[in-house]
C-alpha cells in the first residue's frame, strides 16, 4: 500500500535555531507533495506544494527564504524551518500524491516541532 | 486561507446515531472534496471524496451529500460507533492544487 513516513516525529529547538523535517514516500510516485502546518488552535494552514519538474508554489505568508522545501525525486521531500520561533510551533504534516490532478493525499503522522 | 468552513466544532453523539457534519465553501472553482479522519497523534487519513459532478457519494455507513448551488456538502455518518470519534476534515480542492482544509468537527460517539 501507499505510505508515507515523516521524520522525526517530534523535535525542540531553541528560539532562533532551524529545523529540517523529512518526507518519505513508500508504494507510490510521490509527484506532489504538500506540506501543512496544524496549529493547536487553527486547521491545517497550506505552506507550499512542490510538484516534480515545476516550481514550488508558496502559499501568502510562507516564503521559500523562511521555509525552504527540497523535492529531489518521486519518494522524498524535505522542509527546513529557518530561524524558528514561538509562532513556527504545531505539527507540521506532509501529503503527497502520485499525479498532478485532485486525487487523494497520503498524509504522514507529521513533525511535531516545539521551539524553547 | 479559511475557504472551507466546518460546522458544528464538536459533536457528541450516541451509539447508533447518526452524526451530521456540515461543510462549506466560497471557491466556486472548487471541484473536489474529500473528507479527513484524523485520530490523536496520527496524520489524517481520506475518508471519502465526492466530485461537483456529483450530489451523492456513499461508502458503507459514511455519505456525502453535496449542494453545488448553495457551496455546501455534509458527512453523514450512520450507525455511529465509538470507534469513529474522532476529528473530521472537510477540504476542497481543484485541478493540481493542494485542498484547504476546514478547520475540523470533532466527533464522539458514546457507547
Amino acid at each position: 500500500g501507499a505510505l508515507v513516513y515523516q521524520y522525526p516525529r517530534r523535535t525542540i529547538c531553541k528560539s532562533g535555531t532551524s529545523m529540517r523535517m523529512e518526507c518519505q514516500a513508500v508504494g507510490f510516485q510521490a509527484t506532489s507533495v504538500a506540506w501543512y502546518r496544524q496549529s493547536p488552535q487553527k486547521t491545517f494552514e497550506l505552506i507550499a506544494l512542490s510538484t516534480v519538474n515545476s516550481a514550488i508554489k508558496y502559499e501568502q505568508n510562507f516564503t521559500q527564504e523562511k521555509f525552504p522545501i527540497s523535492h529531489p525525486n518521486l519518494s522524498f521531500s524535505s522542509m527546513t524551518v529557518l530561524n524558528a520561533y514561538l509562532e513556527d510551533r504545531g505539527l507540521y504534516l506532509c501529503g503527497a500524491r502520485s499525479g498532478t490532478g485532485p486525487e487523494r493525499l497520503f498524509f504522514g503522522h507529521g513533525t511535531k516541532l516545539s521551539v524553547l | 486561507q479559511q475557504q472551507v468552513r466546518q460546522s458544528p466544532q464538536s459533536l457528541t453523539v450516541w451509539e447508533g446515531e447518526t452524526a451530521i457534519l456540515n461543510c462549506s465553501y466560497e471557491n466556486s472553482a472548487f471541484d473536489y472534496f474529500p473528507w479527513y479522519q484524523q485520530f490523536p497523534g496520527e496524520g489524517p487519513a481520506l475518508l471519502i471524496a465526492i466530485r461537483s459532478v456529483s450530489d451523492k457519494k456513499e461508502d458503507g455507513r459514511f455519505t456525502i451529500f453535496f449542494n453545488k448551488r448553495e457551496k455546501k456538502l455534509s458527512l453523514h455518518i450512520t450507525d455511529s460507533q465509538p470507534g469513529d470519534s474522532a476529528t473530521y476534515f472537510c477540504a476542497a480542492n481543484n485541478n493540481n492544487n493542494a485542498p484547504r482544509f476546514g478547520a475540523g468537527t470533532k466527533l464522539s460517539v458514546k457507547p
